[in-house]
């Protein structure tokens, strides 16, 4: 069965920080990783990552793929309360539609 | 453009009734799809479809229906609500196919089911 394992569930730094969320899969046939962001409703798309070791970046937030080890990480930095949101990490197994999403890791900026 | 659209954004049902969660998008969409969040579960997918007239089931599909007369609409049929059913709904579209370089699945606003 086809696996994503978000790391960590919940995460609170202070504004100005550097973050570093994680993302595993276990999956029978990789075809992209997804990266989310969910504020109060619906998912808005980050980035979606199909190569190993090609940093995609937008602004303060970058991610990586490692299909070696089977994991993703989002990183962010320079924080802003305006981060504060979930992170939902999804594989997509290339059969049609099928997304399998992660818990999500709750990310929490303060001042 | 309206992007994704879901009606209503609230509802209680009893259990046991039945009712149609609306989805419909205005972007040209082949590919549209229905999760449930749950706390602590994430997204899963219910059902989706690859274009009108096509839709398979996903990771949770029972209880639910769904049909797909047009590319624009993707309604989802609960046939006799239970408890468990309790949960928010997204309708999700997108325009390219899941293989391609560039996947990008846009949301609606969620609709948010209590069943009492």
């Amino acid at each position: 069965e086809d696996k994503v394992v978000q790391s960590p569930l919940s995460l609170v730094v202070h504004e100005g920080d550097t973050v570093t969320l994680n993302c595993s899969y276990e999956v029978t046939n990789f075809r992209s990783l997804l990266w989310y962001k969910q504020e109060k409703k619906a998912p808005t798309f980050l980035f979606m990552l199909t190569s190993s070791g090609i940093e995609k970046k937008s602004g303060r937030l970058s991610s990586i793929l490692d299909k070696k080890e089977l994991f993703s990480i989002l990183n962010i930095t320079a924080t802003q309360t305006g981060d504060s949101a979930v992170y939902l990490c999804a594989h997509n197994t290339g059969t049609a539609s099928k997304l399998t999403f992660g818990t999500g890791t709750r990310l929490q900026v303060t001042l | 453009n309206a992007g994704v659209t879901q009606t209503p954004k609230f509802q209680v049902l009893k259990t046991g009734q039945s009712m149609t969660l609306q989805c419909a998008q205005d972007m040209n969409h082949e590919y549209m799809s229905w999760y449930r969040q749950d706390p602590g579960m994430g997204l899963r997918l219910i059902h989706y479809s690859v274009g009108a007239g096509i839709t398979d089931q996903g990771e949770v599909p029972n209880g639910y229906n769904v049909s797909r007369s047009t590319t624009e609409d993707f309604p989802l049929r609960l046939l006799s609500a239970a408890p468990s059913q309790t949960s928010v709904y997204f309708c999700a579209s997108s325009y390219a196919p899941p293989t391609s370089g560039n996947y990008e699945q846009y949301f609606g606003p969620g609709t948010r089911l209590t069943v009492t």
